[in-house]
């Protein structure tokens, strides 16, 4: 059972352009949603995350949006360079007792032309 | 600092056999947590140690097992190898159990095949 989805599974964006990432959860008790970047034979590395309680979060060139109701978040890459490229996860876990306790979405891989 | 530290980097196994990873989390973590990579199946929660304590674990069968020692550092192990065991095998370490704002950091993996 996938709990969270994530849409494209690639995507291909020329330099300077907006990228965006999609993701559903199914969960209604996931409170934390953050978004890893992983280049080819690293782990996953955190770039943003955002709580429920706010609808949008940003941190220089990344933002999420958030929407609750629709229980939808998406990550906004503005200004994509080609350093971008990498595959991105978004994720979900819930509660203090969850630990570490991640689920996944499937992953985008993003390429940023030139 | 130092990062997560996982070793080692590559593993050749045959069907059968059992494989012990290890993995020491950055200096002053306490919680460690991993995970399989597959690119079937995505990233995948395997279990969660704080303490010397298993708080969380993944559905995952009973050839997965891990342990925490005193120092923080940990170990899976996978016994008798499948051909699906083939990964890329993660460890992420924080500094507290809960707290979810607490940043995770991960390190290069295990990457593991099973022949």
């Amino acid at each position: 059972q996938q709990q969270v989805k994530q849409s494209p599974q690639s995507l291909i964006v020329q330099k300077g352009g907006i990228s965006i990432i999609n993701c559903a959860y199914e969960n209604t008790a996931f409170d934390y949603f953050p978004w890893y970047q992983q280049f080819p034979g690293k782990g996953p590395a955190l770039l943003i995350a955002i709580r429920p309680d706010v609808s949008e979060k940003k941190e220089g060139r990344f933002t999420i949006s958030f929407n609750k109701s629709a229980k939808q978040f998406s990550l906004h890459i503005m200004d994509s360079q080609p350093g971008d490229s990498a595959t991105y996860f978004c994720a979900a876990s819930r509660g203090n007792n969850a630990g570490n306790m991640l689920t996944f979405g499937g992953g985008t891989r993003l390429m940023v032309k030139p | 600092k130092a990062g997560v530290t996982q070793t080692p980097r590559y593993l050749i196994k045959t069907r059968g056999q059992q494989v012990t990873l290890s993995c020491s989390p950055i200096s002053g973590h306490r919680s460690v947590s991993w995970y399989q990579q597959t690119p079937g199946q995505g990233l995948q929660f395997l279990f969660e140690y704080f303490s010397e304590t298993q708080r969380n674990k993944g559905n995952f069968p009973g050839r997965f097992s891990g342990r925490q020692f005193s120092n923080s550092r940990s170990e899976m192990n996978v016994s008798t190898l499948e051909l699906g065991d083939s990964a890329l095998y993660l460890c992420a370490s924080k500094k507290f159990v809960g707290g979810t704002n607490e940043k995770l950091f991960f390190g290069s993996g295990t990457q593991l095949s099973v022949l």
